[in-house]
């Protein structure tokens, strides 16, 4: 099974500013299938990239992925107050893991 | 546009069962590899179980915390996916939101649609 780690836990930040969200495999992602999550209190979360960089559909373009084999970025590029929220990583290489999660909050 | 709404959970005791469903529209549930998904209560995401289409074959597989516990199916004529809960722990509390699988081309997906799931909770 393949553990995602995410960094950091909490990122305090302020509208408009650039948020740059971590994830880690503990071993290389086949086929960099990597998808982020949104999740709002109260809701399910929300599929915003898949394949490491593709958005899905809808979203906005200020969300961005990147990278591949073990290091995976989501990038916020201009903060709105309805994206301070909890993120999540999931890799589907193989049999589906998430990430713990990364508290977007503001600062 | 699709729509998953998640029934039958609530309170249930260690040992007990449950089962949940989920009944979809809005989309071509026969042709669409389905999953559930579940998040303990403060804590992060668990992917539970899937279940691929009966022309793939209808094979299923499991998390390690719920194999031999947990039963996924599917009813193609009623557009309804379901989760048969045995043997239940307290660990096991949890919401549990059914999902579609997103189509791509290798053997696992990202999970593009949820429904706003169903509470489960195990205790005495």
């Amino acid at each position: 099974e393949i553990a995602l780690t995410q960094s950091p836990g909490t990122l305090s930040l302020s509208p408009g500013e650039r948020a740059t969200l971590s994830c880690r495999a503990s071993q290389s992602v086949s086929g960099n299938y990597l998808a982020w999550y949104q999740q709002k209190p109260g809701q399910a979360p929300r599929l915003l990239i898949y394949g490491a960089s593709s958005r899905a559909a809808g979203i906005p373009d200020r969300f961005s992925g990147s990278g591949s084999g073990t290091d995976f970025t989501l990038t916020i590029s201009r903060l709105e107050h309805e994206d301070l929220v909890v993120y999540y990583c999931q890799q589907y290489g193989s049999s589906p893991t998430f990430g713990g999660g990364t508290k977007v909050e503001i600062k | 546009e699709a729509q998953l709404v998640e029934s039958g959970g609530g309170l249930v005791k260690p040992g007990g069962s449950l089962r949940l469903s989920c009944a979809v529209s809005g989309l071509a549930f026969r042709h669409t590899w389905m999953s559930w998904v579940r998040q303990a209560p403060g804590k992060g995401l668990e992917w539970v179980a899937r279940i691929k289409t009966k022309s793939d074959g209808g094979t299923t597989d499991y998390g390690a915390p719920v194999k031999d516990r947990f039963i996924i199916s599917r009813d193609d004529s009623k557009n309804t996916l379901y989760l048969q809960m045995n043997s239940l722990k307290t660990e096991d509390t949890a919401m549990y939101y059914c999902t579609k699988d997103k189509e791509d081309i290798g053997s696992w997906s990202a999970f593009d649609f949820w429904g706003q799931g169903t509470m489960v909770t195990v205790s005495s």
